[in-house]
């Protein structure tokens, strides 16, 4: 499974947009782009995931760009509880492949 | 979203015995569930896959005679960590994938095991 990069941490202000950034750039054609965070001592907790296209679902946007080699994930109101830690993750889990977490992007959204 | 649970969320035991942690999902049948553990302040690491009725594969480095898992419904896999120490103390956390689900997988709570 290919490899993420993602900037250690970021703050952003309570109610405005979060843009996290997401390296992959040796990503095969068929392995997907995940998106999951932890929040402090709880388990992961999927948002969203896509292929090529841009998605979006009640919690995020993800924006893939053209060469997939990139992607950024948006928080379109961010809240206090959206501070966690959010990780990028590509994989071929739809044939039977793996989620392997790398570092993540440790977010705090401030009052 | 489908739900996964562990028990127990939490266990203190002393150096030398084994626990068992149960994770099960609730609402679906999970064909392959996957058992991480976190260290503080670290990502998850995969210890091990297992699928329902075979044994489990194991990731480089981690001990199967150790941290034994037994896959053995669609709903229920267990970790034992036997003869535990103080080093195995750490954040153990399931995940499941849904059978003919091609998309997320959804993780149970975790369980915080302290070996004293």
């Amino acid at each position: 499974d290919a490899k993420t990069t993602q900037p250690t941490s970021m703050d952003c202000a309570e109610g405005r947009a979060a843009n996290l950034p997401c390296n992959h750039s040796t990503i095969s054609g068929n392995e997907y782009v995940y998106w999951y965070r932890q929040i402090h001592s709880q388990g992961p907790q999927y948002i969203i995931h896509g292929l090529k296209n841009n998605e979006t679902n009640e919690m995020a946007s993800l924006i893939i760009t053209e060469d997939r080699k990139s992607s950024t994930l948006i928080l379109p109101h961010a809240t206090l509880r959206d501070t966690a830690v959010y990780y990028c993750i590509v994989s071929r889990l739809w044939q039977g492949g793996k989620l392997i977490f790398g570092q993540g992007t440790e977010l705090s959204v401030k009052p | 979203g489908a739900v996964v649970s562990q028990h127990p969320s939490w266990v203190i035991c002393k150096s030398g015995t084994s626990v068992k942690i149960e994770c099960r999902s609730l609402d679906f049948q999970a064909t392959t569930m996957f058992w991480y553990r976190q260290f503080p302040k670290q990502s998850l690491m995969l210890m091990a896959t297992s699928n329902e009725g075979s044994k489990a594969t194991y990731e480089q480095g981690v001990e199967k005679d150790k941290f034994l898992i037994n896959h053995a419904s669609l709903t229920l896999s267990t970790l034992t960590v036997t003869s535990a120490h103080p080093e195995d103390s750490s954040f153990y956390i399931c995940s499941a994938r849904a059978r003919g689900q091609t998309g997320e997988l959804f993780f149970g709570e975790g369980s915080r095991l302290t070996v004293l």
